[in-house]
């Protein structure tokens, strides 16, 4: 079966760096993403990987390893309004999004 | 309009009521999905279209109907609602059937 794994919740401190771990196991590769949802809201892009190395956006940074099926999304210069869940998804070869269960992150000042 | 809008925002609703939640996006993009997101559970595909005309079944179909009549409007229809739909509703779009997806603000859904 298909699989996307991530820790269910973290705890960082304001102005400090946060990793968030995905593995996944699924039928084909055709990218990953991540997305930012706050409590009550609808997710929001973040990120995408295709091809293996770390893309960098501002104070968020995602890495791919397609090899070992794992990816992390890092967070730098941490924000009160950084406390929400991210959510990994893989494009699997229908080309149809398999979704982790997100990571709540709990910013504390 | 702007982006992805959904109605109802919440609902509750009976068990064996026909309900109608609907979805409008007004970025011209050819693909649309529905999603529903349960507490500790990733969100789950119920059914997408890949351009007006076409519709296909995701992971979770079972009591969930679609069509897809333009491009601008995908309307996710319970035929017979249970509690086990119980859930929030999100619509999502995207370009073409592989890109970056935007959401909808959901829908709240409970079956009594």
């Amino acid at each position: 079966g298909q699989n996307i794994d991530q820790p269910t919740e973290m705890t960082a401190t304001e102005g400090a760096i946060v990793q968030i771990n995905c593995t996944y196991q699924t039928s084909g590769f055709n990218g990953l993403f991540w997305y930012q949802q706050h409590a009550g809201e609808a997710p929001t892009f973040l990120s995408y990987n295709v091809l293996d190395g770390l893309e960098e956006k501002g104070r968020f940074s995602s890495f791919l390893s397609r090899s070992k099926g794992y990816s992390y999304l890092l967070l730098k210069e941490l924000q009160m309004k950084d406390s929400a869940s991210y959510l990994c998804a893989v494009l699997d070869s229908n080309y149809q999004l398999i979704w982790g269960a997100g990571t709540k992150l709990i910013i504390k000042p | 309009i702007a982006g992805i809008t959904q109605a109802p925002t919440s609902q509750i609703l009976a068990a064996g009521r026909r309900m109608t939640l609907r979805c409008t996006q007004d970025m011209r993009h050819n693909a649309m999905y529905w999603y529903r997101q349960d507490l500790g559970l990733g969100l789950r595909l119920i059914h997408y279209s890949n351009t007006a005309g076409t519709t296909g079944k995701g992971e979770v179909p079972d009591g969930y109907s679609v069509s897809r009549a333009n491009t601008d409007d995908f309307p996710l229809t319970l035929a017979s609602a249970v509690p086990s739909q119980t859930s929030v509703y999100f619509c999502a779009s995207s370009e073409e059937l592989a890109g970056v997806q935007f959401f909808g603000p959901g829908t709240r859904l409970t079956v009594l």
